[in-house]
């Protein structure tokens, strides 16, 4: 049973707009939530977490949203650019060290 | 750092054969873990390792999968024998560990994608 679920598996959106990401959960014991990007061909790599105790976290460009009452976070990217062209993996952690994925989104950035 | 290195990167192969796939992780990383990606299912925990030894394996499909880890710098992932549903990409990733911290980011090899015809 998919406890992370990434409703939209595709997102296209211009060259310096606003993206925006959703993911929802069911498992109210996550406590640690984290956003992976991946380019084909390679890895995931960490792009930004956020912890429960917290609803906001930003890093330059990115910007974690959490509402813990909603199970439901969501990830900003502003400006969009054609670099963030990629898969984003939504993952959540209960304190175990587990990470449970979501499906993942695909973003596609036009010029 | 070299990063958790996979290999092979592909590997194509009958069904009924043995598959098997290895990983380095990053050097003084105490947690490994293995993932398999598919269209329908996502990225999803096969099992991990701490310290060498499996901390959950709940994530293992059948009886046909195998995961050893008989050093802190040696991972391997075995099929036997494969199937054409096995067919996905197999990521390894590494995790140090820190004290009085619920959770570390996970450092992904480049993955292994395995057809099984």
């Amino acid at each position: 049973d998919q406890q992370v679920k990434q409703n939209s598996p595709s997102l296209s959106v211009q060259e310096g707009r606003i993206s925006i990401l959703n993911c929802d959960y069911t498992n109210s014991m996550f406590d640690y939530f984290l956003w992976y990007k991946k380019y084909p061909a390679e890895g995931p790599t960490f792009l930004i977490s956020i912890s429960s105790i917290k609803d906001k976290n930003e890093d330059g460009r990115f910007t974690v949203f959490l509402n813990k009452s909603a199970k439901h976070l969501s990830l900003h990217i502003v400006p969009s650019q054609p670099g963030d062209s990629a898969v984003y993996f939504c993952a959540a952690s209960a304190s175990d060290y587990k990470l449970s994925f979501g499906a993942g989104t695909t973003v596609t950035v036009r010029a | 750092d070299a990063g958790v290195i996979q290999s092979p990167r592909h590997e194509v192969t009958e069904m009924g054969q043995e598959v098997t796939l290895r990983c380095k992780p990053i050097s003084g990383h105490d947690y490994l873990f293995w993932y398999r990606q598919t269209m329908m299912r996502g990225l999803e925990l096969l099992i991990y390792f701490n310290n060498n030894v499996p901390i959950d394996d709940s994530g293992m499909p059948e009886d046909r999968f195998s995961a050893k880890m008989p050093n802190a710098s040696f991972s391997t992932l075995k099929i036997q024998p494969s199937e054409p549903r096995d067919s996905a990409v197999y990521f390894c990733a590494s995790s140090p560990w820190t004290s009085g911290v619920s959770y570390n980011e996970q450092f992904f090899g480049p993955g292994t994608r395995l057809t099984v015809l």
